[in-house]
């Protein structure tokens, strides 16, 4: 069974600093990875999608990273912002593009004016 | 529409209470699923449909709760007798077909049971 970590749960940062967010997974056979972004009391958002066949994705301030052998995933943030303060999920889906998704409890970052 | 809509986005149900959540995807999208969101924690899978198939419904906790989509676009999350473990934010997603969709998720039901 697909198990989903991250840690730590919380995290909190001066304004500008780059920082990283960290992902596990402990079946690397997975299909793709996905970053959603939630605030509090909203849905979630997402933010960048890494095929299974890819290293990494690029958005903006974003970078996210995959490594299946390691089971590893890293969300960089770069110069951080308060509006960036949210809670940051990642999630594989069981089987193939379209099935169910493993979720981590996410991160709450909170990034200090 | 453009995105996944989700009502009512607040409902208050007093225990015992029937409630009937809805889920609006995105247009022609064929996979629609569930999750419940209990407080501090991540979304956990309650059921999915293809089309109007409902393909999976390992998630769901109980008897109590039913998931729909007889014409394969709106679905409607059934939760009869409520109960207070049942509070948690309702999120609902839809996918398209292919290697390159990922989800979009709903902005979520936040259902409290008093």
């Amino acid at each position: 069974k697909q198990e989903v970590t991250q840690i730590p749960a919380a995290l909190s940062v001066p304004e500008g600093e780059n920082l990283v967010l960290n992902c596990s997974f402990t079946d690397s056979a997975i299909y793709n990875l996905q970053w959603f972004r939630q605030d509090p009391g909203k849905g979630l958002t997402s933010l960048l999608l890494i095929q299974s066949s890819q290293r990494e994705q690029t958005s903006g301030r974003l970078n996210a990273s995959l490594d299946k052998s390691s089971g590893r995933s890293t969300l960089y943030i770069a110069a951080s912002q308060p509006g960036d303060s949210a809670t940051y999920l990642c999630a594989v889906p069981n089987t193939g593009a379209n099935s169910k998704l493993t979720f981590g409890k996410g991160i709450t970052l909170s990034v200090r004016p | 529409g453009a995105g996944v809509s989700q009502s009512p986005r607040y409902k208050v149900a007093k225990r015992g209470q029937d409630v009937a959540l809805r889920c609006d995807p995105i247009s022609g999208h064929v996979s629609l699923f569930w999750y419940q969101q209990a407080l501090g924690q991540g979304p956990e899978f309650l059921t999915y449909f293809q089309n109007e198939a409902q393909l999976d419904k390992s998630g769901l906790p109980s008897d109590r709760f039913f998931a729909e989509r007889p014409e394969g676009s709106v679905s409607t999350l059934k939760i009869q007798r409520t109960q207070q473990e049942d509070s948690a934010v309702y999120l609902c997603a839809s996918s398209g077909t292919g290697d390159f969709y990922g989800y979009t998720f709903g902005s979520g039901t936040r259902l409290t049971v008093v």
